[in-house]
Formats: C-alpha cells, structure tokens, sequence
C-alpha cells in the first residue's frame, strides 16, 4: 500500500528565514501529489499539487515544491517565512484510478519565530 | 474557490447517543464526498467514500454500522455516529471533489465531536 512520510513532526524557524518541509511517499508509479495547509478553525486549503509536467509547481502564499522522482520525494519550499504561515501542513498522495482518493502524512506542525 | 461546510462545528453528546454531522458543497455539486477522522496531532484517516444514490465504500477497519453515511443529494452528505462512546471522539472532516481527476478537494473546517 501507498504511504506518505513526512520526517519533520514540527519545524521552528525565524520570520524572514527560508523553509523546507519534507515529504516522501511510497508507491510504484508517479502519484498525484499535493501539499495541504490547516489552520486552527479552518479547512484545509490547498496550496499546489503537481500532476506531471515541470517537476517545479508554484502554488499559493509563495510556496513551492519540487518533484523529485529519484528520491521519491516533493519538499515543500518558501523562501521567507510570514508569521501567518504558523500552521499544520500535510502532504498527501492521489493514485491513478483512485477515484479522488487522498493519502495523507502525519503532518508537520510549523512555529514562526518573530 | 468553492466551499463546503460541515454542521455542527463541534458537539458534546452522551454515551449511547448517536449524533449526526452534515457536510454541505454551497456553490457546486458532489457526487463524491469524504469523511476523514483526525486524532490529536495526527493525519487525516479516510474512513469512507460517500456516493450519491448509492452505498458509501467504507475503509479498512471502519464499521459500517457505527459510522452511518447518506449522500441524499448532490450537495449533502451526512455521517451518523451511532451509540457513540469516548473513543469515538475526534475531529471528522468532509471533503468533495470538483468535477474531473484529481480536480482541487475543498474540505470542510470539520466538527469536532466529544462523547462523554
């Protein structure tokens, strides 16, 4: 069966410093892959997704990811962080005939030092 | 974007009772619609697959006859939790689809149950 990891439980960084929240998964073949943002009260919001194509996806907030097909891995990327990026972030997978449905990581919780 | 939300946002309910949570796409139709169970800092756990006009596809593990869900309409999904006890405590989200693969899932901001 798929699995998604994400290594990083939380993750503290300074505002204005970059940031990377790492992402793996398991499968056979290219999944579909998105990254998801939670914060408290709120739904989880999309923030990119990548389906093929060019292996660097730009999505909302400046984020960024990039597929990397040899490490099986999409890490999330924001070259400097906001105070309002606090929040927990997910990554998850989608498989060919899936039918929509979503895998999900354990989740990084990130804190934003002012 | 579009938008979808769940009814109520949090609930207190005795032991024993069964308790209904509704997840609603305002602005578009869902044939599909998810039902995620969230523990405390953890991930999201897909528990069933709710389809319009027919039976939900249930998960691994997830009974069926405790978690109860009906996809009455295009836009209305509910799951039932019956003879609900502590450890069915959580926070459940919905999530439907737009139309297509893969297309964007928009989720509820969930409901958090808390049997006592």
């Amino acid at each position: 069966a798929q699995s998604v990891t994400q290594p990083d439980i939380h993750i503290t960084v300074s505002e204005g410093a970059s940031l990377e929240l790492r992402c793996n998964y398991s499968y056979g073949a290219t999944p579909y892959l998105f990254w998801y943002v939670q914060s408290p009260g709120q739904g989880l919001q999309l923030l990119l997704k990548y389906f093929s194509g060019d292996t660097l996806v730009q999505g909302i907030k400046g984020f960024e990811a990039e597929f990397k097909r040899s490490q099986s891995s999409f890490n999330l990327r924001k070259p400097s962080v906001h105070w309002s990026d606090a929040a927990e972030y997910f990554c998850a997978v989608g498989l060919t005939g899936g039918g929509n449905k979503l895998t999900f990581g354990t989740g990084t919780q990130l804190k934003v030092e002012l | 974007g579009a938008v979808v939300s769940q009814h109520p946002s949090w609930v207190i309910c005795k032991s024993g009772t069964s308790v209904k949570i509704e997840c609603r796409s305002l602005d578009f139709q869902a044939t599909t619609m998810f039902w995620y169970r969230q523990f405390p800092k953890q991930s999201l756990m897909l528990m069933a697959t709710s389809n319009e006009g027919s039976k939900a596809t249930y998960e691994q593990g997830v009974e069926k006859d405790k978690f109860l869900i009906n996809h009455a309409s295009l836009t209305l999904s509910t799951l039932t939790v019956t003879s609900a006890h502590p450890e069915d405590s959580s926070f459940y989200i919905c999530s439907a689809p737009t139309s297509g693969l893969y297309n964007e899932q928009f989720f509820g901001p969930g409901t958090r149950l808390t049997v006592l």
